[in-house]
């Protein structure tokens, strides 16, 4: 199946900081989603991107999906410690959508 | 309240038992999923349904089946667990389908089941 690399793959901050992430594929994909997970919950939804080149807020949260199609960063201001999770991209093409690794986030108060 | 409801949350057995992990919706989606939650690589897709009665493998249907006889419920069964099968499980539903353009409406999961296979 299809691959998308996530990195970094963990992330240990300070709380304040701003972090990126971000996810590249050899593939292209039609829509770019972004998710949380919490501990011992499944994923929730954070942002999901339509069009190359879109940029999408939600509140501290900003997501581009890349020009090429091919990948899409996800940049969260000002972490707060709620913020710690793991973050997984996923690319949607035709009824698959593939998940990348995840980025591990832990915030330091 | 909107759920996804996963059963049992966690689970030990031991290889060659075979067993069940229930997964139901009660938001009347056509779309239901099941996806394996490994460090490192993600969720990968094991198996998906579009409806009642249609089933197609995922990136990683082996040894797995599953059945969708009806369209609030999407057991996944593992016929002779093994323990390359220990995993996080993750079942999933949505309406219409993934394409999350359609109608906005977001992929739902379910809070896991962890499984070791000993």
């Amino acid at each position: 199946g299809q691959q998308l690399n996530q990195s970094p793959q963990s992330m240990f901050i300070q709380e304040g900081e701003d972090v990126s992430m971000n996810c590249t594929s050899s593939s292209i994909f039609n829509t770019w989603l972004w998710y949380k997970q919490d501990p011992g919950e499944g994923p929730v939804l954070l942002i999901a991107l339509y069009k190359a080149g879109e940029l999408t807020s939600n509140g501290r949260l900003t997501a581009q999906f890349g020009i090429t199609r091919k990948d899409s960063f996800l940049n969260i201001s000002a972490s707060i410690p709620s913020d710690v999770g793991i973050y997984f991209c996923a690319g949607l093409a035709g009824n698959m959508l593939t998940f990348g690794g995840g980025t591990r986030l832990m915030v330091k108060p | 309240e909107a759920q996804v409801t996963q059963n049992p949350r966690y689970l030990i057995t031991v290889t060659g038992k075979k067993l069940t992990v229930t997964c139901s919706q009660n938001m009347n989606h056509e779309y239901m999923s099941w996806y394996r939650q490994d460090p490192g690589l993600g969720l990968r897709q094991i198996y998906y349904s579009m409806n009642v009665e249609v089933t197609d493998k995922g990136d990683v249907p082996e040894g797995y089946k599953v059945s969708r006889k009806e369209k609030r419920n999407f057991p996944l069964i593992l016929e002779s667990p093994s323990p390359n099968q220990t995993s996080l499980y993750f079942c999933a539903s949505r309406s219409r389908g993934p394409g999350h353009q359609t109608n906005n409406s977001p992929l739902h999961f379910g809070n896991g089941t962890r499984l070791t296979v000993t």
